[in-house]
């Protein structure tokens, strides 16, 4: 079963204008990653914010977790037409597990 | 350094078929991964090996079988194949709760 959900399925917003998707999982984790897919391609790994972080910056984008109610955010400032594709957050549970359990995703659509 | 690589890059199978997708990395990574994509579902992860030598099951693995031929190598065996599993597989190596590094897919149509 999917312990990401992302919200929401998809965005249109202009260039320039900021992008926040969000995600929210079901049980407690150890890490959270944001992830990218552009069409056609594998996925690229944005950023890691661990469970005991509350914010994470790098370059345009800014995570921040709320283990309280089980809830990240991607925001993608400025954005440009380069930033369209899909956006996948993924959870681990840490321990012996090794396991990536990902979101159904966002599909951000950025407008020249 | 080529990362993750994976043949083929598109395959179609009659059903019944059988056939082995291929991945390898080049960055020295203990955990390997094999996922399938279907619209709207987002990644299920089918089978995954902590190190070379071991391999369990992810979410999905019915239909499938896994061999970790070495560190490198990660193979993915349908033996008889379904119209259910026309997706797009991606193959992934990483380090310990790290990120992942994501092959650029194999697009499989079973027919």
């Amino acid at each position: 079963s999917q312990q990401g959900e992302e919200d929401p399925q998809a965005l249109s917003i202009q260039e320039g204008e900021n992008a926040t998707m969000n995600c929210s999982y079901k049980t407690s984790i150890n890490n959270l990653q944001w992830y990218r897919q552009n069409s056609g391609r594998g996925l690229v790994h944005l950023i890691l914010i661990r469970s005991n972080e509350r914010e994470k910056h790098s370059g345009r984008l800014r995570v921040t977790l709320d283990t309280s109610k089980k809830s990240s955010s991607l925001l993608i400032t400025a954005s440009r037409a380069a930033d369209t594709a899909s956006y996948f957050c993924a959870t681990d549970r840490g321990g012996s597990n090794y396991k990536l359990t990902f979101g159904k995703g966002t599909l951000l659509t950025v407008n020249p | 350094n080529a990362g993750v690589t994976q043949t083929p890059k598109f395959q179609v199978l009659k059903t019944g078929q059988s056939m082995t997708l291929q991945c390898a990395q080049d960055m020295n990574h203990n955990s390997m991964y094999w996922y399938r994509q279907d619209p709207g579902m987002g990644l299920r992860l089918i089978y995954y090996s902590a190190s070379e030598g071991t391999t369990d099951k992810g979410e999905v693995p019915n239909g499938y079988n896994v061999s970790r031929l070495n560190k490198r190598e990660f193979s993915l065996r349908l033996e008889s194949a379904a119209p259910s599993q026309t997706s797009v597989y991606f193959c992934a190596s990483g380090l310990r709760y790290n990120e992942q590094f994501f092959g650029p897919g194999t697009r499989l149509t079973v027919l």
